[in-house]
């Protein structure tokens, strides 16, 4: 089974463009999360998708958004780019099986997106 | 909001050592996972856990749920130089799927 793939995977953009992200999930997944990893934060959550619907967010800016569509590939936008939105940007998949309060995530290789 | 604390930061061994490193979080998770990521890449599961006292091994690799529910270990045995890579705890807890993070563990195993 193919993993979750992320494309693209090094982006170098100007503050003030805007950029967007796109995660494929692994096969029969329906749940998508969106991650920012840099160096001085870690890895903080963004938010997740299911059934096209956002379901959680973190304490992220309205500039980053995202949307889920019905194959559940999902895609993140990030406006109005800040210096400080250069960041590894990940995405993870999982099953999100109903009933089930808690689910394994597997994570894609990522986008490396640098902002000048 | 729910914090992890992840020890040691990093770690310089010798091949062939065993390895310890644990999480610790303010409040209670119902899941903790154990991630490796390597320059350049996303990071890759390790091992699940989902149930408080479990015990799960993985190869070399175990890692335990703690009764609290508030903390975790993750222990290498026998390291090799291909174990080299950050190693992240997270958890997640109640009916939302987001993970929290540790800071990572940076392991370095000398030949």
């Amino acid at each position: 089974k193919a993993g979750v793939t992320q494309t693209p995977r090094y982006l170098i953009k100007t503050r003030g463009q805007q950029v967007t992200l796109s995660c494929s999930p692994i096969s029969g997944h329906r749940s998508v999360s969106w991650y920012q990893q840099t160096p001085g934060q870690g890895l903080q959550f963004l938010f997740e998708y299911f059934s096209e619907t956002q379901r959680n967010k973190g304490n992220f800016p309205g500039r980053f958004s995202g949307r889920q569509f019905s194959n559940s590939r999902s895609e993140m936008n990030v406006s109005t780019l800040e210096l400080g939105d250069s960041a590894l940007y990940l995405c993870a998949s999982s099953l999100r099986q109903r009933g089930s309060p808690t689910d394994t995530q597997y994570f894609g290789p990522g986008t490396r997106l640098t902002v000048l | 909001g729910q914090q992890l604390n992840q020890s040691p930061q990093s770690m310089f061994i010798q091949e062939g050592e065993d390895v310890s490193m644990n999480c610790t979080s303010s409040s209670i998770f119902n899941t903790w996972l154990w991630y490796k990521q390597e320059p350049g890449e996303g990071p890759v599961l390790l091992i699940a856990l989902y149930k408080a006292g479990e015990l799960t091994s993985n190869g070399r690799l175990t890692a335990q749920f703690g009764i609290t529910r508030k903390d975790s270990f993750l222990n290498i045995s026998a390291s090799i130089p291909s174990d080299v890579g950050i190693y992240f705890c997270a958890g997640s807890g109640g009916s939302n799927y987001k993970l929290t993070f540790g800071k990572g563990t940076l392991l370095t195993v000398n030949p």
